[in-house]
């Protein structure tokens, strides 16, 4: 298995701009998640879905969206890029239905908007 | 007050030593307890889970939890450089989607 995958690895934005993060798992877990992370700051989750067409805010949703339309993928959708947006972008993924249950981290992507 | 905190660090300790990294947490209807260890950019890596009062052993690491206290830690022995990233406390509630709340992390760095 691959597990979490995402891509790119590196972006750099001009202000103003869109673009995709693109997310894809394939141990069929149902829950994903899109966490940022600051320099010296923890994970602050922007959005999370729990299946298949099901998706809802975290705590940073502004400025994000996101679509669900199978299991495996898991896109995240930046539109008018800020620099406040500059971070590391986390996607992780677990199966869900039980509270031992741990997530697991795709290798982050590296957002720089100038 | 920080649902979960832990003290940012950089924890120092020498090769060979324990280091010991502790976490408390805000909510008290939390059930399950995650050590993540991130080194510099790279992903989140869970090495330890815990989900019930006392310590979980597994090799070097053993993970302590009181819920009576909220607090949670992680003692890792015979400290090594490769051991040297930051550690993200993680905290789970009961309910819900499962939502997961972390810390800010520790800076853990092993002195050869």
């Amino acid at each position: 298995n691959a597990g979490v995958t995402q891509t790119p690895k590196f972006r750099i934005l001009k202000i103003g701009q869109s673009m995709t993060l693109q997310c894809a798992q394939d141990m069929n877990h149902n829950y994903m998640y899109w966490y940022r992370q600051d320099p010296g700051m923890g994970l602050k989750l922007i959005y999370y879905s729990v299946g298949a067409g099901i998706t809802d805010k975290g705590e940073v949703p502004n400025g994000y969206n996101v679509s669900r339309s199978t299991t495996e993928y898991f896109p995240l959708r930046l539109e008018l890029a800020a620099p406040s947006q500059t971070s590391v972008y986390f996607c992780a993924s677990n199966l869900g239905g039980a509270s031992t249950d741990t997530q697991y981290f795709g290798p982050g992507t590296r957002l720089t908007v100038l | 007050q920080k649902e979960v905190e832990q003290n940012s660090g950089p924890l120092s300790v020498p090769e060979g030593a324990i280091a010991s990294l502790n976490c408390t947490y805000s909510d008290r209807g939390s059930q399950s307890f995650f050590w993540y260890r991130q080194y510099s950019g790279k992903s989140p890596e869970l090495i330890m889970s815990i989900y019930s009062n006392g310590d979980k052993e597994d090799g070097r690491f053993t993970a302590q939890l009181n819920k009576a206290s909220q607090y949670v830690s992680l003692l890792i022995r015979d400290s090594q450089p490769s051991d040297s990233a930051t550690y993200l406390c993680a905290v789970k509630g009961d309910g819900g989607y499962q939502k997961v709340t972390f810390g800010t992390g520790t800076k853990l760095q092993v002195i050869p």
